[in-house]
């Protein structure tokens, strides 16, 4: 399968724990964005990475969340002391690149739904 | 900043019959793309159409087609021929062209009975 991967589909974490959520880019892509979608709402832009370098994080709490994209691996996006408000759907996507191809659209993954009990 | 506004919370449509989903966006760009993501019950995000904002001509994928309205900054989805596996949330996103990120609408839910 070249899609988008994203592991695991679904999380369970209890209050204070840590969660680490992975994507797998498609074949060939190097661009990875990170979205949440809350009940019943649209997906909201949180992070957007490229092998070694955050470009844009302007949609990122500022506590306790963190992305990276290593050099080799999948992209992790990291929850610190997960609290009840963090349960919601984690969606990766990923693109080829940008400049010329930049109307290229995204590939999503199935999400990881993540639960805080 | 850019917003994009789906009005219509759910809609439903009869088998075979043409639906018309519709969607309205806010930016002050001139360069920058539509979208239309279809998402099942198995939360999938699968792209439907999309859209150039340079292109007059709107876009069609089969039995979906888009109306772009620039200058009412309008993108509504049709879709033709409804079926079945039509049945799921569909989110309008836009993206501005100098910038990765998409920015989606609450999304409509639709349902097709048979």
């Amino acid at each position: 399968n070249a899609g988008v991967m994203q592991n695991p589909r679904h999380l369970v974490r209890r209050r204070g724990q840590e969660a680490r959520l992975r994507c797998s880019p498609m074949k060939g892509h190097s661009h990875v964005y990170w979205y949440r979608q809350l009940p019943e709402e649209g997906l909201k832009f949180m992070v957007y990475l490229q092998k070694e370098n955050i470009i844009d994080e302007s949609g990122m709490p500022k506590e306790r969340f963190s992305a990276e994209f290593p050099k080799e691996g999948p992209s992790i996006l990291r929850i610190q002391q997960v609290v009840r408000g963090d349960s919601a759907a984690y969606f990766c996507a990923s693109s080829p690149m940008s400049g010329f191809l930049r109307n290229q659209p995204q590939h999503f993954g199935d999400g990881t739904r993540l639960s805080i009990l | 900043a850019q917003t994009v506004t789906q009005s219509q919370p759910e809609m439903s449509v009869q088998e075979a019959e043409t639906v018309t989903l519709s969607c309205t966006y806010d930016t002050s760009e001139s360069d920058y793309y539509l979208f239309w993501y279809k998402q099942p019950p198995s939360r999938q995000m699968i792209l439907v159409i999309r859209q150039e904002a340079y292109k007059q001509q709107n876009a069609t994928e089969n039995r979906f087609s888009v109306n772009f309205q620039k200058a009412a900054k309008s993108f509504s989805l049709k879709i033709s021929d409804s079926q079945l596996g039509d049945a799921a949330m569909y989110f309008c996103a836009y993206k501005n062209g100098a910038n990765s990120k998409l920015t989606f609408g609450k999304g409509i839910t639709l349902s097709v009975r048979p």
